[in-house]
C-alpha cells in the first residue's frame, strides 16, 4: 500500500533556529514529491522535487529528494514565528493521485 | 487572478441535515478535486474530476456523499444526511491538466452537532 509518513509529528523550537522535516515515502509508479505549508486556511505551494539530489530553494526555505533512499528533507534556516504551520508532504503517484503524509506541526517560539 | 473560491468558509449543522459545499476553480484548470481534512491529518481524496468526468471516485462514500460537476467548472460536494463524524474541512483544488502542483482553496469547515 503506498504510504508517506512524516516526521516529526511536532516541533517546537526558538526563533533564529534551523528546522529539518523529514518525508519518507512508498509509492509505486512515483513521479514527484510536493511541499505545502498549511497555515489557518489551506495548504500553499512551496516545492516541487522530481529529482534527486537537486535542491531546490526559496529564501530562506530549501528542499531536496533522494529517490533511491525514498525521502526528502524541508529545510527553514533563521525560523521566524510567521513560519508555525503545519507542513504537509505529498507523493504524486503516475496516474495523479496525491499521497499525503500527516503533516509536521512547527511551533516558533519568540 | 483569482484562486480557487470556496464558500461556505464555516458551516454548523445538526446531524441527519443536509449540506453542500461549493467550488470555483482558477479559470482554465480543468482537473479538480474534493479532500477532506481531519485535524492533524494530511488531505483525504474524495473525488477528483476532469473537466465534467468524475476520474476517480472510489474514495467517496456514496451512500451521503455526492458531487457534481456540471459544466467542467464550478464544483458542488453535497453530504445528505450529515453524521457527527463528518466535521472536518473540505477542501477544494484545482490543476492544469496534466499538472503535478494543485491550488487549494480556503476550504470549508463543517462541524456537525
Amino acid at each position: 500500500e503506498d504510504k508517506v509518513v512524516q516526521s516529526p509529528l511536532s516541533l517546537v523550537v526558538h526563533e533564529g533556529d534551523t528546522v529539518t522535516l523529514n518525508c519518507s515515502y512508498e509509492v509505486t509508479n512515483f513521479r514527484s514529491l510536493l511541499w505545502y505549508k498549511q497555515e489557518k486556511k489551506a495548504p500553499t505551494f512551496l516545492f516541487m522535487l522530481t529529482s534527486s539530489g537537486i535542491e531546490k530553494k526559496s529564501g530562506r526555505l530549501s528542499s531536496i529528494l533522494d529517490k533511491k533512499e525514498l525521502f526528502s528533507i524541508l529545510n527553514i534556516t533563521a525560523t521566524q514565528t510567521g513560519d508555525s504551520a503545519i507542513y504537509l508532504c505529498a507523493a504524486l503517484h503516475s496516474n495523479y493521485q496525491l499521497i499525503w503524509g500527516a503533516g509536521t506541526k512547527l511551533i516558533i517560539k519568540p | 487572478e483569482a484562486g480557487v473560491v470556496q464558500s461556505p468558509r464555516y458551516k454548523i449543522i445538526e446531524k441527519k441535515q443536509p449540506v453542500a459545499f461549493w467550488c470555483n476553480p482558477i479559470s482554465g484548470h480543468n482537473t479538480l478535486y474534493w479532500y477532506l481534512q481531519n485535524l492533524g491529518q494530511g488531505p483525504e481524496l474524495l473525488i477528483r474530476y476532469e473537466n465534467e468526468e468524475a476520474v476517480d471516485d472510489s474514495q467517496l462514500p456514496k451512500d451521503r456523499f455526492s458531487a457534481e460537476r456540471l459544466k467542467g467548472v464550478d464544483s458542488t460536494l453535497k453530504i445528505q444526511p450529515a453524521e457527527l463524524g463528518d466535521s472536518a474541512v473540505y477542501l477544494c483544488a484545482s490543476a492544469a491538466s496534466g499538472a503535478n502542483v494543485l491550488t487549494f482553496g480556503a476550504g470549508s469547515r463543517l462541524t456537525v452537532l
